[in-house]
């Protein structure tokens, strides 16, 4: 059973806090990527990785830090230094053949107080 | 700089009869056009994809239209039905020497009456 998965679906972190939000696939592919959605909004691109141990910023990279150690993995942290981190974030993945499209998880829900 | 709009916030519709969704776009090298439905606290699904070449893509009620001379992008989906309700997203992609740039539009509520 393939996809995505990304836990917690909720989590709650006090100001000044950093957190880590976890993603996992088993699609085999290569590149992963992930994304905040606001009331409103877009998704608006964080980061994005194309292959293990290498990884870009996105358009909203400020105050959020990744990694990419295994295929499988994409963690998200989000740092103090992110003004307004209560989101939605979500994680996806692109396969190599056209289209192209991406595949999401379900998201993880993030409040800051 | 919004380079892929959907100007309609939300749109309702009767069972059964057609809803239209709609996406502007003002990049021209886009290479290809996708379409999401999206539930409430649950990760975007892909519907259907069309290239920058093509002018239509079918995929049983859902078709995708592009009009390139008017860079926009439409989303039928006959008939329509209450699972149908949602927000839509459609998304454009841009590849340029191996990157892969993805826009998202902000999204159509769509609401099916029963």
């Amino acid at each position: 059973d393939g996809g995505i998965t990304q836990s917690p679906k909720y989590l709650f972190r006090k100001e000044g806090q950093n957190v880590t939000l976890s993603c996992e696939q088993n699609l085999n592919h290569d590149a992963m990527y992930w994304y905040r959605q606001d009331p409103g909004q877009g998704l608006r691109l964080i980061y994005y990785s194309q292959i293990v141990n290498d990884f870009q910023k996105g358009d909203i990279a400020e105050g959020y830090s990744v990694s990419r150690e295994k295929k499988e993995s994409f963690p998200l942290t989000v740092t103090s230094a992110q003004k307004n981190p209560t989101a939605f974030y979500l994680c996806a993945t692109r396969p190599t053949l056209p289209p192209y499209e991406q595949y999401f998880g379900p998201g993880t829900r993030l409040t800051v107080t | 700089d919004q380079q892929v709009k959907q100007n309609s916030p939300s749109l309702s519709v009767q069972e059964g009869r057609i809803s239209i969704l709609n996406c502007d776009y003002t990049n021209s090298m886009f290479d290809y056009f996708l379409w999401y439905k999206k539930y409430p606290a649950e990760g975007p699904t892909f519907l259907i994809s069309i290239s920058s070449i093509k002018d239509k893509n079918e995929d049983g009620r859902f078709t995708v239209f592009l009009n390139k001379s008017a860079k926009h992008l439409s989303l039928h989906i006959v008939p329509s039905q209450p699972g149908d309700s949602a927000v839509y997203f459609c998304a454009a992609i841009r590849t340029t020497s191996g990157t892969y740039k993805y826009i998202f539009g902000t999204g159509t509520r769509l609401k099916v009456l029963a």
